[in-house]
């Protein structure tokens, strides 16, 4: 069974302060992906990556993939009000069984 | 995740009765997953779809758990003789192919109560 462990589980920071959560497993995935959830939706993809070592930035978000492809990372650079939320990561494994393993998520509160 | 349509948002139903979940994909996808989220738990998988075709159904529950997606109209999720355990907000997601490497995008979900 394929586990994605992600962390922290919450954080609470002032606005303006950087921060990185953690998306980690001892399994090898094809793609991993982030995703925001706020009350209430769905959650909406914020970006897919599907090489290992790969970087990819989003405004003020740097999402990188592991050399391994076993473990992203999310950095928040100047952090919002607005980028409150519960942040999941998923990974993809393919292999004819599409359906994505997510992490239970990182709860993110950015304090006026 | 605009596009995904899921129906009912919100549901509530009591112990034994039957709840249907409906998603129509975004157009020109052709490939649906349902996914549940439990309070406090991450989303888990709970089947995969292709027109007609049941692909994955590793994730649903043995009994009184079954999905569908007919050739015409949305793809059903039905739970019968519902519990209380079943309250979860249940999510559907499509894409154009197979999720590997490949971007699903995800309804706003339907919020099951049960009584």
């Amino acid at each position: 069974t394929q586990l994605l462990e992600q962390s922290p589980q919450f954080l609470s920071i002032q606005e303006g302060e950087n921060l990185t959560v953690y998306c980690n497993s001892s399994s090898v995935f094809s793609s991993l992906q982030w995703y925001r959830q706020e009350p209430g939706e769905g959650p909406v993809l914020l970006v897919t990556v599907v090489t290992g070592g790969e970087v990819k930035k989003l405004k003020r978000l740097t999402f990188q993939f592991g050399d391994a492809r076993k473990d992203s990372s999310l950095h928040i650079t100047a952090a919002q009000p607005g980028d409150t939320g519960l942040y999941l990561c998923a990974g993809g494994s393919g292999g004819g069984a599409d359906g994505l393993t997510f992490g239970k998520g990182t709860h993110l509160i950015i304090q006026p | 995740n605009a596009g995904v349509m899921q129906n009912p948002r919100h549901l509530v139903r009591r112990r034994g009765q039957e709840a249907r979940l409906r998603c129509s994909p975004m157009k020109g996808h052709s490939h649906v997953y349902w996914y549940r989220q439990l309070p406090e738990e991450g989303l888990k998988f709970m089947v995969y779809l292709q027109k007609e075709n049941i692909i994955d159904e590793s994730g649903m529950p043995k009994e009184r758990f079954s999905a569908e997606f007919p050739k015409e109209g949305p793809s059903i999720l039905r739970i019968q003789q519902v519990v209380r355990g079943d309250s979860a907000a249940y999510f559907c997601a499509s894409s154009p192919k197979g999720s590997s490497g490949n971007t699903i995008y995800f309804g706003e979900g339907s919020w099951l109560t049960v009584v």
